[in-house]
């Protein structure tokens, strides 16, 4: 696995719920991303923070509200989502938001909204 | 829309033999090509990357580019089962800014058979 954690790894939630998901690196990285890979679909880019500031939304939905603590943590709370935002939702790290530099994955969280 | 095509495959070829991913893109001002592999139910990895044109080489894996017909393939030489995954593009499509932003392609599905 990489240096890039995420919790929980599965997630079940109804549409009235509140819930967070949470990814940490451990690669001492300053980009963090947040992913969701729909099936059938490729993967989508959501958000992106660089040195802890929000550099990418990418036309994401209100209900998902992302926060950025230190270069480190990242997470993605969630609120009122729809059964249609069931899919793996995937957090990576590079080293800055450069095209160059590599992209780590985490695990997932596998959410289902019920 | 800047858009990233792969054939979805399967693809499915014998073990031993050369298998050739390709995928195409619509940003001509795209600097980095990636190629990820994604075991089911895991999270994609890394395998390749490359910036200019022609070839580049890592063990089995060689990439090749082509800016002026926008398209990047992956050949696996000797391939094994073990190579049975799905393999992602991804294009960065920061309008020819050297921003990491990433658009994947739906993937291709390869099988290794025996």
């Amino acid at each position: 696995e990489t240096g890039v954690t995420q919790t929980p790894r599965h997630l079940v939630m109804g549409m009235t719920n509140k819930k967070s998901l949470k990814c940490e690196q451990h690669l001492g990285h300053n980009a963090m991303y947040w992913y969701k890979q729909s099936a059938k679909k490729p993967l989508e880019l959501m958000f992106v923070y660089n040195f802890k500031e929000q550099t990418e939304n990418n036309s994401v939905p209100s209900r998902f509200s992302p926060e950025c603590p230190n270069s480190s943590h990242l997470f993605l709370h969630l609120h009122t989502l729809q059964p249609e935002d069931s899919a793996l939702y995937l957090c990576a790290s590079s080293q800055e938001f450069l095209s160059y530099n590599e992209q780590f994955f985490g695990p997932g969280t596998r959410l289902t909204v019920l | 829309q800047k858009e990233v095509e792969q054939n979805s495959g399967p693809l499915s070829v014998p073990e031993g033999a050369i298998a050739s991913l390709n995928c195409t893109y619509s940003d001509r001002g795209s600097q980095s090509f990636f190629w990820y592999r994604q075991y089911s139910g895991k999270s994609p990895e890394l395998i390749m990357f490359i910036y200019s044109n022609g070839d580049k080489e890592d063990g089995r894996f060689t990439a090749q580019l082509n800016k002026a017909s926008q398209y990047v393939s992956l050949l696996i030489r000797d391939s094994q089962p073990s190579d049975s995954a799905t393999y992602l593009c991804a294009v960065n499509d920061a309008g020819g800014t050297s921003y990491g932003k990433l658009t994947f392609g739906q993937g291709t599905i390869l099988t290794v058979h025996p």
